[in-house]
């Protein structure tokens, strides 16, 4: 069984600072990792995934996240957030695509003026 | 192109009553998946189609819900008879079915309905 943990879930920043979004898994098998976006009132947008070779991934947005093998995370980055950032983002692992994805409970990411 | 839409955006029923939500994908996307949120806790993964058979439906909680997907286009989520723990949003996704690209299983999502069981 997969299980994603996202250890912070708010996260208040200022603008133009940088943010980290942590985000951990277990998985018995080679896994597939995903960072999405949900605005209020809107659906979950990707922002970045991680397939197979490199494991630093560049998103849109300015997003980016590195997969760490040994240490099970995906941790998601921004080097300076904006208003706009402000949203809940989730992780989410699959073990297999197309496939189910398992997620983690969101992290709510709050960028104050 | 059109996004994953979903009806209706909301809907509040009582306790014993039947609801069905439907999900239309992106045109062409042979995978269709429900997922459901409840309490703000995190988003769980119902069922899978490819075009119109079932996948997996290893996260169905129980036999009240009914899941179709008529000629692998629309799919209706029917709830019978519903129950307070039912209440969440019921997000619907899609993807195209290909392998190896850069758009390899990137699920669409939809809005997602908030159902609410009083």
């Amino acid at each position: 069984a997969q299980s994603v943990t996202q250890l912070d879930s708010q996260v208040p920043v200022f603008e133009e600072a940088p943010v980290e979004l942590r985000c951990n898994y277990s998985s018995s098998v080679s896994v597939y990792l995903f960072w999405y976006v949900q605005y209020p009132n809107q659906g979950l947008q990707l922002l970045l995934k991680y397939l197979s070779g490199s494991t630093l991934v560049k998103g849109i947005n300015g997003f980016e996240a590195e997969f760490n093998k040994s240490q099970t995370s995906f941790h998601l980055r921004k080097p300076s957030v904006h208003i706009s950032d402000t949203a809940e983002y989730f992780c989410a692992v699959s073990d297999l695509v197309p496939g189910k994805s398992t997620f983690g409970d969101g992290t709510t990411l709050t960028v104050k003026p | 192109e059109a996004g994953v839409t979903q009806f209706p955006s909301h809907s509040v029923i009582e306790k014993g009553q039947t609801v069905t939500l439907r999900c239309d994908p992106i045109s062409g996307h042979d995978n269709l998946y429900w997922y459901r949120r409840v309490m703000g806790k995190e988003i769980k993964f119902l069922l899978h189609f490819v075009k119109e058979s079932k996948q997996d439906e290893s996260g169905m909680p129980n036999n009240r819900f009914l899941a179709e997907r008529t000629g692998g286009t629309y799919s209706t989520l029917k709830v019978q008879p519903a129950e307070l723990e039912d209440s969440g949003v019921y997000f619907c996704a899609s993807s195209h079915r290909s392998f190896g690209g850069p758009d390899t299983d990137t699920q669409y999502f939809g809005p997602g309905t908030r159902l609410t069981v009083l």
